[in-house]
C-alpha cells in the first residue's frame, strides 16, 4: 500500500527540541519531503532529502533518513511558538516527479 | 523562488452551482500541476494530475465529470467543481514542481463551502 504514517500529535516546551517521525512505504522514493501547514494556509516546503543521504541539516532543521527501516524524522532545534503547525512528510513513489504521497500529519503544539 | 498562486482563497456557493479555482505558476512553467483535497484534520489526498495540452489523470475514486480540470497553458491550471454539493466542501490545494530537485511548491489553498 501507499500509507505514510506519522504520530498525530506532539507537544513540547519552547526552547526544547522537537522530533517528528514518519514511516513511509515505497523504498524507491527518490526524494522525501517535510512540509509545514499553518491553520487555513497552504503547504510550505521546509526541507527535502535525497534517498542516498542519511542526514541533512538546514539551520534549526535536521532530517534523518533510515532507508532500511523506511523511517524519516525531522528534528527542530530550539522550538519556538511560531513552529506550532501541522507537519507532513511526503514521499515521491517510484522515483517519479508525478505525485506526492502525504503522511497523516503531526500537529506540533509548542507551549510557552 | 518558485511561486504558485491560487485563487480564490475562500468561496461560498449554493448547492447546484459550479465553482472554478485557478492555479498559476508565477515565475516558472509547469507542464504538470497537481490538485489535492484536504478534509478537516486530515492529510492531503491527490485528486488528479493536470497535464498541459492533454487530459488530466484522475486518481481512483475521483469523478472526472464532477471535478473538471483544464490546463490550457504552461502557467495555468483550473479546477471546476460542477454541480457542487455540501459534501464537496473542503480545502483544495494545487501544486507544481519547478524542477525535480527543488521540491513541490503549493498554492495557498481554496476553502470551498457549499451551502
Amino acid at each position: 500500500g501507499e500509507d505514510v504514517e506519522q504520530s498525530l500529535f506532539l507537544s513540547v516546551r519552547e526552547g526544547d527540541s522537537s522530533v517528528i517521525n514518519c514511516t513511509y512505504t515505497d523504498s524507491s522514493s527518490t526524494y522525501l519531503y517535510w512540509y509545514k501547514q499553518e491553520p487555513g494556509a497552504g503547504l510550505q516546503l521546509l526541507t527535502y532529502i535525497f534517498s542516498n543521504m542519511d542526514m541533512k541539516q538546514d539551520q534549526r532543521l535536521t532530517v534523518l533518513l533510515n532507508k532500511k527501516d523506511k523511517h524519516l524524522s525531522l528534528r527542530i532545534a530550539d522550538t519556538q511558538t511560531g513552529d506550532s503547525a501541522i507537519y507532513f512528510c511526503a514521499e515521491s513513489p517510484g522515483g517519479a516527479t508525478n505525485k506526492l504521497i502525504f503522511g497523516t500529519g503531526t500537529l506540533l503544539a509548542v507551549q510557552p | 523562488g518558485a511561486v504558485v498562486s491560487q485563487h480564490p482563497s475562500r468561496v461560498i456557493c449554493k448547492s447546484g452551482t459550479s465553482v472554478k479555482i485557478e492555479c498559476r505558476s508565477l515565475d516558472f512553467q509547469a507542464t504538470t500541476m497537481f490538485w489535492y483535497r484536504q478534509f478537516p484534520k486530515k492529510s492531503l489526498m491527490l485528486m488528479a494530475t493536470s497535464n498541459e495540452g492533454s487530459k488530466a489523470t484522475y486518481e481512483q475514486g475521483v469523478e472526472k465529470d464532477k471535478f473538471l480540470i483544464n490546463h490550457a497553458s504552461l502557467t495555468l491550471s483550473t479546477l471546476t467543481v460542477t454541480s457542487a454539493h455540501p459534501e464537496d466542501s473542503s480545502f483544495y490545494i494545487c501544486s507544481a514542481n519547478p524542477r525535480q530537485s527543488y521540491g513541490y511548491t503549493f498554492g495557498s489553498g481554496t476553502r470551498l463551502t457549499v451551502v
